[in-house]
């Protein structure tokens, strides 16, 4: 079984902030994780993913995620929000064994002030 | 080179109708994922088909929810007779047959379902 949780339905920072975003992972095998980004009344964009070569990786626009086995996390993160950053972001694990249908988190809304 | 189709946009239903969602995968891809997503909920899977093939459907509803994939044209996601509680975004992912674990699947833009 694989799931994902992610901390905080609403992240709010202000322009230039750093942006950090939580998710925890559950899977009985070696999971890929991936983050996807949704901008309002648009569908599911891939920002980046985990595949076991690196365990930081570097996504579209400047944003990068960490993977680290022994907190079982995958955060988001980008060093300087920009309003055009402001969506909904999702966390999404397949494991390498199954039929690789992902699991999503329910999301974190990013709100960014001016 | 186009990307997951979904048609229509928007769809209003009042309750007790029909409501047929399409999606075209990408090109060369023969495999379909329907997901819901509700808000504060995520999304969360449906059904997984392949032409002419249910593959998983183990996230839909036992009861008036039904889907497929034809060997021509596009899926469709049917909802008969249509209560409120149906209302939400549809969306749509494809993949070729060769994916692995690690594929980053495309989706659709989603059909918003309203029903009235």
């Amino acid at each position: 079984a694989q799931s994902v949780t992610q901390l905080g339905s609403h992240v709010s920072v202000s322009e230039g902030a750093l942006v950090l975003l939580r998710c925890n992972y559950s899977s009985s095998v070696p999971p890929y994780l991936f983050w996807y980004v949704q901008y309002p009344n648009q569908g599911l964009q891939l920002l980046l993913k985990y595949t076991s070569a690196a365990t930081l990786v570097k996504g579209i626009n400047g944003f990068e995620a960490e993977f680290k086995k022994s907190e079982t996390s995958f955060h988001l993160t980008k060093p300087s929000a920009h309003m055009s950053d402001a969506a909904e972001y999702f966390c999404a694990v397949t494991s390498s064994g199954g039929s690789y249908i992902p699991t999503f988190g329910r999301g974190t809304s990013l709100i960014v002030h001016p | 080179n186009a990307g997951v189709m979904q048609n229509p946009r928007h769809l209003v239903r009042r309750r007790g109708q029909e409501a047929r969602l399409r999606c075209s995968p990408m090109k060369g891809h023969s495999h379909v994922y329907w997901y819901r997503q509700l808000p504060e909920e995520g999304l969360k899977f449906m059904v997984y088909l392949q032409k002419e093939n249910i593959i998983d459907e183990s996230g839909m509803p036992k009861e008036r929810f039904s889907a497929e994939f034809p060997k021509e044209g596009p899926s469709i996601l049917r909802i008969q007779q249509v209560v409120r509680g149906d209302s939400a975004a549809y969306f749509c992912a494809s993949s070729p047959p060769s994916r692995q674990g690690n594929y980053g699947y495309t989706f659709g833009s989603g059909t918003r379902l309203t029903v009235v």
